[in-house]
């Protein structure tokens, strides 16, 4: 059972690059979301869908673009790459999301470096 | 809006002392809260939950009670060990809400 896959687990990108990180989930999963994570500042989100061609903003949407055209995958865009967009990132995944009843199921991470 | 404010770290015990790590948070309504932990190189994984008042979450050793009154969840542990070494998150989610809210993270570190 793989879990959440995230794809690449390291990035180096110059700025004004853009690029895709992959998340894909095996567990048909209905929630997904994508996170970063700073040191001193916890997990921030960023976007994440309730379902499949339904997307919504989290904390700190922007700089980033997302889909959802199946129930497994769920890439974050960069469209134009910053150095304040170095970071841990982070895919997470649950059943179903409504308060406490699921808990989320995270890939493993991406660490992305914008030079 | 929600928040969550934990501890600073890093905290660094012996092995076999007691932990604790606070967590203290605000919300609009009455939210579930979460620990989460992070072990190194790997991505987070629930540690324990409570979903109301007085609840108290455990697992593998750890505990936290939903104090209401106090607005806290603490995690407490009454003997850790080497292998206990990692990142722990609070968080929070309001009931029915879409998102998980979470603390700046403490890191743990047992030497033995």
């Amino acid at each position: 059972n793989a879990g959440v896959t995230q794809t690449p687990k390291f990035q180096v990108l110059k700025t004004g690059q853009s690029m895709t990180l992959q998340c894909a989930q095996d567990m048909n999963h209905e929630y997904m979301s994508w996170y970063r994570q700073d040191p001193g500042m916890g997990l921030r989100l960023i976007h994440y869908s309730v379902g499949a061609g339904i997307t919504d903003q989290g904390e700190v949407p922007n700089g980033y673009n997302v889909s959802r055209s199946t129930t497994e995958d769920f890439p974050l865009r960069l469209l134009s790459a910053a150095p304040s967009q170095t970071s841990v990132y982070f895919c997470a995944s649950s059943p179903r999301f409504a308060g406490a009843r699921e808990k989320l199921f995270f890939g493993s991470g991406t660490q992305l470096s914008v030079l | 809006g929600d928040s969550v404010t934990q501890m600073e770290g890093p905290v660094t015990l012996s092995e076999e002392a007691f932990l604790t790590i606070n967590c203290t948070y605000t919300a609009t309504g009455y939210p579930s809260l979460f620990w989460y932990v992070q072990y190194p190189g790997e991505g987070l994984q629930l540690l324990l939950k409570a979903t109301k008042a007085d609840d108290k979450g455990s697992n593998k050793g750890f505990e936290a009670t939903y104090r209401k009154e106090t607005t806290s969840f603490h995690l407490e542990k009454g003997s850790v060990q080497v292998s206990d070494s990692a990142v722990y998150f609070c968080a929070l989610s309001e009931k029915g809400g879409n998102k998980l809210v979470f603390g700046a993270g403490t890191i743990l570190r047992v030497k033995s």
